[in-house]
């Protein structure tokens, strides 16, 4: 079972920010946190993942609680192609350690 | 620079019949994926090669689907006597070493009727 629980679906008004939160109460020491997105018909996409730091890159910023049981995805600028299916994982550091992914929040952008 | 691809797009085959769904990764990636997605879920692991042995194939749901890669690079899954149940999209990840990012592709739709 995943290990992370998210809202099934949100809105967000295009040119807003979109924050998507995470609950991710099992998190363990050695376990990063991972989102991926899915746009329709498309396989997912890496977005970024974080450890205990907040952290951001081009496309999103990554915010860990201090316990780190939970986190939010901000997108700063949503537009209409970041509607999608997002996913919040849990995964160990080790190489073989899968990803469980979870059903994911279904983000719409309402122009 | 080419991403994970994925042939065919589309697969219909009739109940009973054998599939082999292929994957290119990315070159020089060494650790390869399978999972499966079905409508409304998340994808669901299969099997993960790191190089050309089978590092965890817990995910295969039974002994109908199988999974090769036998130089380190493209890797195909077969599922043999195929049933309705197997209709999903098939998707392919790579990933440099195992750790870190995976990389998907398109993915492979297979009906089963």
């Amino acid at each position: 079972d995943a290990k992370t629980t998210q809202p099934p679906s949100m809105d967000c008004a295009e040119g807003r920010a979109a924050n998507l939160p995470c609950n991710h109460s099992t998190i363990s020491g050695n376990e990063y946190v991972y989102w991926y997105r899915q746009i329709h018909s498309q396989g997912p996409q890496y977005i970024i993942h974080g450890l205990k730091n907040n952290e951001t890159n081009e496309m999103a910023s990554l915010i860990i609680t201090e316990d780190r049981k939970s986190s939010t995805l901000i997108l700063p600028h949503a537009t209409l192609r970041d509607t999608a299916v997002y996913y919040c994982i849990v995964r160990g550091m080790n190489r073989d350690d899968k990803i469980i992914f979870g059903k994911g929040t279904r983000l719409h952008i309402l122009p | 620079g080419a991403g994970v691809s994925q042939t065919p797009s589309n697969k219909v085959t009739e109940k009973g019949k054998y599939v082999e769904l292929r994957c290119d990764p990315i070159s020089g990636h060494t650790a390869l994926y399978w999972y499966r997605q079905s409508l409304g879920q998340g994808p669901e692991f299969l099997i993960y090669f790191q190089g050309t042995g089978a590092a965890d194939d817990s995910g295969l749901p039974n002994d109908r689907f199988f999974a090769v890669r036998p130089e380190g690079s493209v890797s195909t899954l077969k599922i043999q006597r195929t049933e309705r149940g197997d209709s999903a999209v098939y998707l392919c990840a790579s990933s440099p070493h195992g750790a870190g990012e995976q990389y998907f592709g398109p993915g492979t739709r297979l009906t089963v009727t």
